[in-house]
């Protein structure tokens, strides 16, 4: 259980365009999604916060015109790095947490993540 | 500030023998602890956590970790290393400021089992 999705898995992309990222919550409602960003053999950087259905909360620092989130429903949310350059290239990793089943309450679920290159 | 401390980059163990990944945080109130793992280029993946109760929590893959309140300590244990267990291991804690609603990770401390 609690499984999360993102895709693609990884994307290579030139500069100044826009790759958008999809995160899936499988098995259960997502009613909270996150947005970390993850350096090479670095810990997680928290970039933004969404609820469904309203605005996602940003970072201090994240610029939130660069990246779009979107959490349209109860298990879709998306992040667009809109004018991507080569110091976007990171590995972007999603989670999603609940209040809906108890089993899964308090914990967030991380999706596999996905590796951008930008050239 | 709130952080979380992993005091060692690595850990190295022989396979069949004990393993202790350390950490410790500094968090106001009565934070919830997680652990999770990574494998190269994947996400992470929850093994465990405490919210309250008993101070010894088991997880996933056999893994357990003992909640030391006096010492804002999170160790993760396991009594018999695998091979397999060899990876990147993150400890988090989620403040009771803004509802228990983010994780602050520490960073990290990577695993290596030896045959």
């Amino acid at each position: 259980g609690a499984v999360v999705s993102q895709h693609p898995s990884w994307v290579i992309c030139k500069s100044g365009t826009s790759v958008k990222i999809e995160c899936r919550s499988l098995d259960f409602q997502a009613t909270t999604m996150f947005w970390y960003r993850q350096f090479p053999k670095q810990s997680l950087m928290l970039m933004a916060t969404s609820n469904e259905g309203s605005k996602a909360t940003y970072e201090q620092g994240v610029e939130k015109d660069k990246f779009l989130i979107n959490h349209a429903s109860l298990t879709l949310s998306t992040l667009t790095v809109t004018s991507a350059h080569p110091e976007d290239s990171s590995f972007y990793i999603c989670s999603a947490g609940t209040s809906g089943r108890a089993d899964y309450s308090d914990t967030q679920y991380f999706g596999p993540g996905t590796r951008l290159t930008v050239l | 500030a709130q952080s979380v401390a992993q005091p060692e980059d690595q850990v190295n163990v022989a396979e069949g023998n004990p393993l202790t990944v350390k950490c410790t945080y500094s968090v106001s109130g009565n934070p919830y602890l997680f652990w999770y793992v990574q494998y190269p280029n994947r996400g992470l993946q929850f093994l465990l956590k405490y919210i309250t109760g008993d101070n010894l929590v088991k997880g996933s893959y056999g893994f357990e970790a003992e909640f030391n309140k006096s010492q804002t300590s999170f160790h993760l244990k396991k009594p018999s290393a695998l091979v397999s267990d060899s990876a990147l291991y993150f400890c988090a804690v989620s403040p009771p400021r803004g509802g228990y609603n983010k994780l602050i990770f520490g960073a990290g401390t990577r695993l290596a089992v030896h045959p």
